[in-house]
């Protein structure tokens, strides 16, 4: 079990749907991640928000909005996904913007038809 | 951000002990080496962190030569439950981790 959990586990939608993925931890803790993971991949750093603001953006294209309502939540909304965009997304969060150790959940299966 | 370099795969027998090297040449003197794993189908995982001295933990063991040019991981004795992708990753500190290939050690019964 992970103290960061991830809804929904498998996500399956077309490139004109708005679709949302969530990540939520008790934790406490401060810094929130986003991260995308392709099949036999590392994962690779999306957005980083620390204190509930975007604090590193990877040059991520548009499609992906990212949210931070507050200290606990993390969203990431997609709209107009590519069939390549199709990864597994992984959440993370740490005690602070330079605590340690990074906390993951199991991520979102995204499938783009 | 220092580079690191992990052989590409490794495998270990049940009960043996496991010996996962990372050079990292040009890391910098307040860059600490982190080790993550990830067991297929679920997120990453902590392992440990160092700077300068060898650290043990509950999960594993890590040795960083005097010199920090390179560290080893070690699980003490395997179990098919360690096979998985391990990372060991470079960082001043922890809020933009990026991972490189990892080594994928397979336990063998």
């Amino acid at each position: 079990d992970t103290e960061v959990t991830q809804t929904p586990k498998h996500l399956v939608m077309g490139m004109t749907n708005k679709k949302s993925l969530k990540c939520e931890q008790h934790m406490g803790h401060r810094a929130m991640y986003w991260y995308k993971q392709k099949a036999k991949k590392p994962p690779e750093l999306m957005f980083v928000y620390s204190y509930e603001k975007l604090s590193i953006n990877e040059s991520v294209p548009s499609r992906f909005s990212p949210e931070c309502p507050n200290s606990s939540l993390l969203n990431l909304h997609l709209h107009a996904l590519q069939p390549e965009d199709s990864a597994l997304y992984l959440c993370a969060s740490s005690q602070a913007p330079t605590g340690w150790p990074l906390h993951f959940g199991n991520g979102t299966r995204l499938t783009v038809t | 951000d220092a580079k690191t370099t992990q052989p590409t795969s490794m495998d270990c027998a049940e009960g043996r002990a496991a010996n996962l090297p990372c050079n990292h040449s040009t890391i910098s003197g307040n860059e600490y080496v982190y080790w993550y794993r990830q067991i297929h189908s679920q997120g990453p995982q902590y392992i440990i962190h160092g700077l300068k001295n060898n650290e043990t933990n509950e999960m594993a063991s890590l040795i960083i030569t005097e010199d920090r040019k390179s560290s080893t991981l070690i699980l003490p004795h395997a179990t098919l439950r360690d096979t998985a992708v391990y990372y060991c990753i470079v960082r001043v500190n922890n809020n933009d981790m990026r991972f490189g290939a990892g080594t994928r050690l397979t336990v063998k019964p």
